[in-house]
């Protein structure tokens, strides 16, 4: 079993629709790291949480420790948002990264 | 500042032959990984430095693998001998871990494929 498990593996959705991808981990973490991976292979980080909710523009992020997951939303989701959504997690006293295997994005106009 | 630079950006070689991919880290940016990407397996950190000091090797696949940081605004990955499962994108990260956010940049990525 991976220690990061995302879901939905492939999500399609119509312009405007609200979007949630789903993150969970099975060990001890310090971060969780929410990044985003262009049709072009570019990655960026979008979020970095170690408790609750961020929120940047249209995205939102947040982490529930007990639960040991994390989501992103996506408000009024554009074509432009389409890439792959990928989920670290980081281990404690470390900068070590384990990776999801992402969730590919698809928003039709 | 231009980011962290990779190159090269694509890389088509033979079995057997050495392999160097090469990174620039962000000035000032003092924690460096090297990651390889595939299908199959997503993305996977193989090594990462702090302050030019490799800290965690443990995801080097094996010995035909080493990587180098001579100084902080240079590292080097290298294959010898390299195998046509060693194909994949390899990408660059760098991060300045003391801002309380440990947010990594990462480069455009090396697509490296071994025939």
């Amino acid at each position: 079993k991976n220690e990061v498990e995302q879901s939905p593996q492939n999500l399609t959705a119509q312009e405007g629709e609200f979007i949630t991808i789903n993150c969970s981990y099975s060990v001890g973490i310090s971060a969780l790291h929410w990044l985003q991976q262009h049709p072009g292979g570019g990655i960026v980080s979008l979020f970095m949480l170690s408790s609750g909710k961020k929120k940047h523009g249209r995205l939102i992020a947040t982490i529930n420790i007990q639960e040991k997951h994390s989501s992103l939303h996506i408000t009024a989701s554009h074509p432009r948002d389409s890439a792959v959504y990928i989920c670290a997690v980081r281990s404690p006293g470390s900068e070590k990264l384990v990776f999801g295997k992402g969730t590919k994005l698809t928003v039709n106009p | 500042d231009a980011g962290v630079i990779q190159s090269p950006r694509h890389e088509v070689t033979e079995m057997g032959q050495e392999v160097t991919l090469r990174c620039k880290p962000i000035s000032g940016h003092n924690s460096l990984f090297w990651y390889r990407q595939t299908m199959m397996r997503g993305l996977e950190l193989l090594i990462y430095f702090n302050n030019n000091v490799p800290i965690d090797d443990s995801g080097m696949p094996e010995d035909r693998f080493s990587a180098k940081m001579p100084n902080a605004s240079f590292s080097t990955l290298k294959i010898q001998p390299s195998e046509p499962r060693d194909s994949a994108v390899y990408f660059c990260a760098s991060s300045w871990p003391y801002s309380g956010h440990n947010e990594q940049f990462f480069g455009p990525g090396t697509r490296l494929t071994v025939l």
